[in-house]
């Protein structure tokens, strides 16, 4: 079968710095993906990983280790508008389909 | 350039009634994706297609559901005889393929009385 495990929900206060940990075992890996979701709004991109190490976007890093089957999204400075839910997905075969975790929601405070 | 379109945005139906579901890709884009998503939960995969290959079917909860996809274009996600558990958004996203990010639409929610 497939999981991606990532925490429910995590809480931080504008300014600070959040780690969204994902953690899979999935039958075929081609690559890990994050996405934000707002409330009521489709998924849109953030990042992608497909080789070990850290990528980084701005206030937005990723991090992969595929034989840890481990993967983070760190979210720098954090903002009020960066309140929202953050998926982990896995590419599970050479055609890009993905696999979603649960979702972490992050909830930024003042 | 003009994103995924999803039609309706909203669905009511009644328990046993059929529904269909439409999606334009962004033009270009090869590969077609239905996912569902349940208040509070994560996105369940449904189907897939790519190209001109036979469509992945392997997330479709049962034969109550099919989908299409004309010309390599536009898809249909049709469900049959609609049971309250079918109540969600469904979500369709469009990629270029392998290691392409995907682009959702804004969904359609469809509520089963």
């Amino acid at each position: 079968g497939q999981n991606i495990d990532q925490p429910t929900e995590m809480t931080a206060t504008e300014g600070a710095i959040v780690q969204i940990n994902c953690t899979y075992q999935t039958s075929g890996f081609n690559g890990l993906f994050w996405y934000q979701q707002h409330a009521g709004e489709a998924p849109t991109f953030l990042s992608y990983n497909v080789l070990d190490g850290l990528e980084e976007k701005g206030r937005f890093s990723s991090f992969l280790s595929r034989s840890k089957g481990y993967s983070y999204l760190l979210l720098k400075e954090l903002q009020m508008k960066d309140s929202a839910s953050y998926l982990c997905a896995v590419s599970t075969d050479s055609w890009g389909k993905l696999q979603f975790g649960a979702g972490t929601q992050v909830v930024v405070t003042p | 350039g003009a994103g995924v379109s999803q039609s309706p945005s909203n669905k009511v139906t009644e328990k046993g009634k059929d529904v269909e579901l439409r999606c334009d890709p962004i033009s270009g884009h090869t590969a077609l994706y239905w996912y569902r998503q349940s208040l509070g939960q994560g996105l369940e995969f449904l189907i897939y297609f790519q190209g001109n290959s036979a469509p992945d079917k392997s997330g479709l909860p049962s034969d109550r559901f099919s989908a299409e996809r004309t010309g390599g274009s536009v898809s249909t996600l049709t469900i049959q005889r609609t049971q309250q558990e079918d109540s969600a958004v469904y979500l369709c996203a469009s990629s270029l393929g392998h290691a392409s990010p995907l682009h959702f639409g804004n969904g359609t929610r469809l509520t089963v009385t």
